[in-house]
């Protein structure tokens, strides 16, 4: 079956470090990738996405390219902000059987300290 | 809605009882989605509905979970005979359509704590 592996956290950067998140995944088709974010007593929300193999999604400096050929979707940003400190899921939507199954990673805390 | 809704925020029941959490998707949006969030835990696929039916329950933990959606819309949750390892985030989710690559949106979870 699908599935989607992340680097576990905790993550602590100093504020405007670079940031690199992993994430590989297996899939029987063809998936799309995203990257959510949950922020401290909120909900999930979407921060970018990637459709097909070498798009790459960007959002709040935020990018990750779709690699198809080492399965993988890393999400990168040049200078975290405090603002950032999140938990980050990584996860895959793959449409099987007439209907679309989206499998999300564990999860990656980040901190970021001024 | 503007968003996706769910209701209880929060939500404390003793051991045994039976609960019931609610979610109304987006507007027009044909797929829902129930997660489980467990503290230290990823999010667990729960079931999913395409319209009032639901194609895929294999995420439902046990028997005493079940979950219905009336008028292609709201979704009922329900856990009956509540157990602790029951506590965590229920998150519902809604999105446009079963494409694949669609965006699916949601709400702030329902926080429930079984004592």
């Amino acid at each position: 079956g699908d599935s989607v592996t992340q680097m576990e956290g905790p993550v602590t950067l100093s504020e405007e470090a670079f940031l690199t998140i992993n994430c590989t995944y297996t899939a029987t088709g063809y998936p799309s990738l995203f990257w959510y974010v949950q922020y401290p007593g909120e909900g999930l929300q979407l921060l970018l996405k990637a459709t097909k193999a070498d798009d790459k999604g960007s959002n709040k400096g935020f990018e990750a390219t779709y690699r198809k050929e080492t399965t993988s979707f890393h999400l990168e940003k040049g200078s975290v902000q405090v603002s950032d400190s999140a938990v980050y899921f990584c996860a895959l939507s793959d449409h099987l059987g007439g209907y679309q199954k989206v499998t999300f990673g564990i999860g990656t805390k980040l901190q970021v300290i001024p | 809605g503007a968003g996706v809704s769910q209701s209880p925020s929060n939500k404390v029941t003793e051991k045994g009882k039976d609960v019931e959490l609610r979610c109304d998707p987006i507007s027009g949006h044909t797929a829902l989605y129930w997660y489980r969030q467990s503290l230290g835990q990823g999010l667990e696929f729960l079931i999913y509905f395409q319209g009032n039916s639901a194609p895929d329950k294999s995420g439902l933990p046990s028997d005493r979970f079940s979950a219905e959606r009336t008028g292609g819309s709201v979704s009922t949750l329900t856990i009956q005979r509540t157990q602790q390892e029951d506590s965590a985030v229920y998150l519902c989710a809604s999105s446009l359509s079963t494409a694949s690559g669609n965006t699916i949106y949601f709400g702030e979870g329902s926080w429930l704590t079984v004592v």
